[in-house]
């Protein structure tokens, strides 16, 4: 069974500054990929990066950067230049990638941006 | 291009009573799977199907149920609604199983 675990419930981060947000997983599939999701109070799951297990390079899209620690087993989300509009939850989650098998998702990480 | 549409955003119903939600996929994604998000949680998979096949189902009760339609939309079907069944239901749909999901906006569930 695969698990995700994001200890930090919620974070303040100041405007422009980068924010860390963490992510632990377990699985023992060689096979996997790792996302990131914002959730605003609207409601909508917004995809924001993947990770696959045998991708050489860490993910980056735009401000969003993923660093992934293989042996740690980690897959925390670097947001770098926080905007007023990154105030958001932030859920990690993954999916063994053998056969149609769903997402699993941590319990997600409130992140505030104060001006 | 359209996202994934969800209906209705907001529903209130009594305990006992069912309640049918609906879901279009992006166009030309054939994946579509359901979410459980209650409060201060992360989504729980309900059921996947690919294809108009069920691939997949969660830990969740006799009384869910769901299908998939030759457009590839589907339907979340929920029978005898509990106080518990009070959540952000949401729909999901990839182009395969395994490749990235999008999601909708959800739908909003009360039950009182």
């Amino acid at each position: 069974a695969q698990k995700i675990t994001q200890t930090q419930p919620g974070m303040f981060v100041q405007e422009k500054e980068a924010v860390t947000l963490d992510c632990t997983y377990d699985t023992s599939d060689p096979s996997y990929g790792l996302f990131w999701y914002k959730q605003p109070s609207s409601g909508e799951m917004i995809f924001l990066i993947y990770q696959g297990s045998y991708d050489q390079q860490n993910a980056t899209e735009g401000r969003y950067s993923l660093n992934f620690q293989k042996a740690r087993k980690s897959a925390n989300l670097v947001i770098s230049a926080s905007q007023l509009g990154d105030s958001a939850m932030y859920f990690c989650a993954m999916r063994v990638l053998s056969g149609n098998t769903p997402l699993v998702f941590g319990k997600g990480t409130r992140l505030s941006v104060i001006a | 291009d359209a996202g994934v549409t969800q209906s209705p955003t907001h529903l209130i119903k009594t305990r006992g009573q069912h309640v049918t939600l609906r879901c279009s996929p992006i166009s030309g994604h054939k994946s579509v799977s359901w979410y459980q998000q209650v409060l201060g949680q992360g989504p729980q998979f309900i059921f996947q199907y690919y294809e108009k096949e069920e691939r997949g189902r969660g830990n969740f009760p006799d009384r869910f149920s769901a299908r998939q339609f030759p457009n590839y939309s589907s339907e979340l079907n929920v029978n005898a609604l509990l106080l518990g069944d009070s959540a952000l239901y949401l729909c999901a749909s990839s182009l395969t199983g395994e490749a990235e999901a999008f999601f909708g906006q959800g739908t909003r569930l009360t039950v009182v």
